[in-house]
């Protein structure tokens, strides 16, 4: 069972946004701003996405926004392209100076 | 630009230890950079196994902390990753990763190698 939550799964249409959501508790997420969220094609590395609840590493589309509210970090998609469809991640810093990941999301682009 | 790529034995006996390292190119493992391994087990999610920094210093996922070691070779640029008394529990794919300037967020991954733990 994994530190962080996560839905097993979301979908939406093409030119539609979703949102994945990630909770933890004030010794993880809520305690610190460094969540990161990854994005991960069936047999390969992940690839980050987001770092430090909101920014976006050079060359990922704008259209992948972070933000963080108390105990659950956000990943919202605008725009939804097929290329998209992926399994997402969140990870966090914790209190007790190690890291942790969610459980993972599955995106499906319909 | 920064890659890393793992390397060792694709299946370990139960009981045995696993022993992975990781080249880095592109990036010198003295710098300002902690060095991490996370795990896949088929089918389900990441997770974080542990980090080292050049001088030696590491933190481990305290539910595996008992099994592990990970260790800097500075001369050959790469850090490494030993499991001890592995079932099949342990079986994965094994990824390294750079840990980005700040220390919150893994920005480079190698592409993963899969070890399996069976007799």
């Amino acid at each position: 069972q994994s530190a962080l939550t996560q839905p097993a799964s979301v979908s939406g249409s093409p030119g539609q946004s979703i949102t994945i959501s990630c909770t933890g508790t004030g010794n993880d997420v809520g305690g610190y701003n460094y969540v990161s969220w990854y994005q991960q094609y069936p047999g390969k590395a992940p690839k980050l996405m987001i770092y430090e609840v909101s920014n976006r590493p050079s060359g990922v589309p704008d259209r992948f926004f972070g933000s963080k509210s108390g105990n659950t970090a956000s990943l919202t998609i605008s725009g939804l392209q097929a290329e998209d469809e992926a399994d997402y991640y969140c990870s966090s810093y914790t209190k007790s100076g190690t890291r942790e990941f969610g459980g993972g999301t599955k995106l499906t682009v319909l | 630009q920064v890659q890393l790529q793992e390397s060792g034995p694709g299946l370990v006996k139960p009981s045995g230890t696993l022993s992975l390292t990781c080249a880095v190119s592109g990036d010198s493992i003295t710098g300002s950079h902690w060095w991490s391994w996370v795990r896949q087990a088929p089918g389900k999610g990441l997770e974080w196994i542990g980090e080292i920094y050049h001088i030696g210093s590491t933190n481990y996922n305290p539910s595996l902390k008992s099994r592990l070691t990970i260790s800097v070779d500075k001369s050959k640029n790469q850090f490494s990753l030993k499991v001890t008394s592995v079932t099949a529990a342990d079986t994965a794919v094994y990824y390294c990763s750079r840990v980005g300037i700040t220390g919150s967020y893994q920005d480079y991954w190698g592409q993963g190698t899969l070890v399996t733990v069976s007799s």
